[in-house]
């Protein structure tokens, strides 16, 4: 079993839509990074956080952390949404090394 | 601010050569971590160094894998006698501090004839 798991692997949108992803991880965590990639493409690294919620623009990320989950959520879908976002924790023991999902593809149909 | 910057972008090797990775960190970021992703396989940590020092290489393949990050210039993960297994996007990061938040560089994309 994968210390870091994702749903869904794959998701459909309409432009518009509100999106969620979710995160559930196994192990002690520092932080918990929310991370973006275009296929082909680079890592964007959207948010880390340990407690509560941030927000950035149509993106939010919540983590509970006694149920050991996080989740991604994208207000106002657009097509250039469209990527893999992936979830990855600090953590088991240590302060650097990151454990990573295997990431949500999101399509976003106009 | 230049962000994290990795090169080449691309690299095509044949089978036993050596291909040399090369990452330049974010300014003031003084600790470099290199990741991997296997074509349709999650991201997995590899190395993490500190200027001059490796602090943990246990996700780094014993043989034919190095990585070093000198007083000067940029972090260099050299892999040997590559293998066509060695084929994926090599994905550097950098952080100020251990415990801050790491940001990404583009990947450098092997691929092994």
């Amino acid at each position: 079993k994968n210390e870091v798991e994702q749903s869904p692997q794959n998701l459909t949108a309409q432009e518009g839509e509100f999106i969620t992803i979710n995160c559930s991880y196994s192990v002690g965590i520092s932080a918990l990074h929310w991370l973006q990639q275009h296929p082909g493409g680079g890592i964007v690294s959207l948010f880390m956080l340990s407690s509560g919620k941030k927000k950035h623009g149509r993106l939010i990320a919540t983590i509970n952390i006694q149920e050991k989950h996080s989740s991604l959520h994208i207000t106002a879908s657009h097509p250039r949404d469209s990527a893999v976002y992936i979830c990855a924790v600090k953590g088991g023991g240590s302060n650097y090394k990151l454990t990573f999902g295997k990431g949500t593809l999101l399509t976003v149909n106009p | 601010n230049a962000g994290v910057m990795q090169n080449p972008r691309h690299l095509v090797r044949r089978r036993g050569q050596e291909a040399r990775l090369r990452c330049s960190p974010m300014k003031g970021h003084s600790h470099v971590y290199w990741y991997r992703q296997l074509p349709e396989e999650g991201l997995k940590f590899m190395v993490y160094l500190q200027k001059e020092n490796i602090i943990d290489e246990s996700g780094m393949p014993k043989e034919r894998f190095s990585a070093e990050f000198p007083k000067e210039g940029p972090s260099i993960l050299r892999i040997q006698q590559v293998v066509r297994g060695d084929s994926a996007a090599y994905f550097c990061a950098s952080s100020p501090d251990q415990l801050d938040e790491q940001f990404f560089g583009p990947g450098t994309r092997l691929t092994v004839l």
